[in-house]
């Protein structure tokens, strides 16, 4: 089983600053199989950059996805008050889906 | 747009199986599409619960494999979720959501429900 480990716990930075977010794995992974995922209070998780590098659909160019085998980082340049949220990795492995424990950012 | 909407009850005994459905609109639950539950206990992270194809083929975790039962109904363009012998650690908020194959990812979550383990 592969166990994603997201580094730090807690981010908290301000408006403008560039955020640096990491999620390692167990074992080497396939980045066409790597996904980051952005949760809002109350909300259910929306799908930020799949395929490691790759933005969903409506996703801002200040979030930046980059990595390969077991290290894995996402990039938020410019933050804005709007990307406070709790960031998770996620991975998945013959027919296995494991996500991370998360990165909680705080915009002061 | 496709829409995700889960419902079931919202209390279930200790021993007792959690019974969950989430309904598909706006879209054909025969698009390619895999379809999942996913779970996520409060204040900590996802836990991917199962899958199925819309022919019927399943993937599951290994850690629940034991009590986990996920089915679909083409006709009212639904599935289900199934989970045996409950205890208080199964406490959490399920969603069902969509699996693209193609990205790797899910891209359209339920808003999820609340499901209390308790007696």
């Amino acid at each position: 089983e592969i166990v994603l480990t997201q580094s730090p716990g807690t981010l908290s930075l301000s408006p403008g600053e560039r955020a640096t977010l990491s999620c390692r794995a167990s074992q080497s992974v396939s980045s066409s199989y790597f996904t980051w995922y952005q949760q809002k209070p109350g909300q259910a998780p929306g799908l930020l950059i799949y395929g490691a590098s790759s933005r969903a659909t409506g996703v801002p160019d200040r979030f930046s996805g980059s990595g390969s085998g077991t290290d894995f980082t996402l990039t938020i340049s410019g933050l804005e008050t709007e990307d406070a949220a709790v960031y998770y990795c996620q991975v998945y492995v013959t027919s296995a889906l494991t996500f991370g424990q998360g990165t909680r950012l705080e915009i002061k | 747009q496709v829409q995700l909407k889960e419902s079931g009850p919202g209390l279930v005994k200790p021993s007792g199986t959690l019974s969950l459905t989430c309904d598909v609109s706006g879209g054909s639950i025969s698009s390619g599409a895999w379809w999942s539950w996913v779970r996520q206990p409060p204040g900590k992270g996802p836990e991917w619960i199962g899958e199925i194809y819309h022919g019927g083929d399943t993937n599951y975790n290994p850690s629940l494999k034991s009590r986990v039962s996920i089915s679909v109904d083409k006709s009212k363009i639904q599935f289900s979720l199934n989970l045996s012998s409950v205890t208080a650690a199964d406490t959490a908020v399920y969603y069902c959501a969509r699996w693209r194959p193609r990205e790797a990812a899910f891209d359209m979550w339920g808003q999820g429900t609340m499901v209390t383990v308790s007696s």
